[in-house]
């Protein structure tokens, strides 16, 4: 079940704040967030797993409602260097096996 | 510590022929997944493999597509008798643990063009 992302794409200047959001209709025990920048591979930026732990670079901040089974990633003082599209990844692990499922993706474009 | 590795980075092939792709994970890294990505679109999963056992193909086509991580040497993922419904970009990810608790380290990509 692919989550759903939300804004499709989003344009900012320099400086301006962002939050992408991240829904999914199954019980979820991790979300994972990745940027990919066009023409390279994807980007480990943070997952936040059920229970409240978080593994994450400093600069990101990220949200995961467990009973809603969403999340939201904040990008505040946006740099040139955050353009790229954002995915979230959801996990349904249950014990046995896992695969990240990813949405569609959100298209962030910074400028000057 | 050399990242995830694959090769080649740029495929062509004709319709009808073989398309073998290449990874080669991050040392210590026992599980490998393969994902599909068409051009403006996002990451399609297809497959989860750890060394010599195949954990989860459900993203994969049952015909023509094939996956292996053998005990020694890399992950391999073959198309067989390619269409041009095949053309995108098959990424690679290797992680040291099981994926809900840890981050995936993505290879490079191999584009594979079917003319």
């Amino acid at each position: 079940q692919q989550p759903v992302q939300s804004p499709q794409a989003v344009i900012l200047r320099e400086g301006e704040d962002a939050v992408i959001n991240c829904s999914s209709s199954k019980a979820l025990y991790s979300v994972h967030w990745y940027r990919q920048k066009h023409g390279e591979a994807p980007v480990f930026l943070m997952i936040l797993l059920k229970g409240g732990e978080q593994k994450g670079h400093e600069k990101i901040s990220a949200s995961f409602n467990e009973k809603k089974q969403q999340s939201s990633l904040y990008l505040t003082a946006s740099q040139l260097s955050y353009s790229g599209t954002y995915f979230c990844g959801t996990d349904l692990y249950t014990g046995t096996a896992s695969k990240l499922t990813f949405g569609t993706g959100t298209r962030l474009q910074v400028t000057l | 510590n050399a990242g995830v590795m694959q090769n080649p980075r740029h495929l062509v092939r004709r319709r009808g022929q073989e398309a073998r792709l290449r990874c080669s994970p991050m040392k210590g890294h026992s599980h490998v997944y393969w994902y599909r990505q068409l051009p403006e679109e996002g990451l399609k999963f297809m497959v989860y493999l750890q060394k010599e056992n195949i954990i989860d193909e459900s993203g994969m086509p049952k015909e023509r597509f094939s996956a292996e991580f053998p005990k020694e040497g890399p992950s391999i993922l073959r198309i067989q008798q390619v269409v041009r419904g095949d053309s995108a970009a098959y990424f690679c990810a290797s992680s040291p643990m099981v994926a809900p608790t840890g981050e995936l380290f993505f290879g490079e990509g191999s584009r594979l063009t079917v003319l």
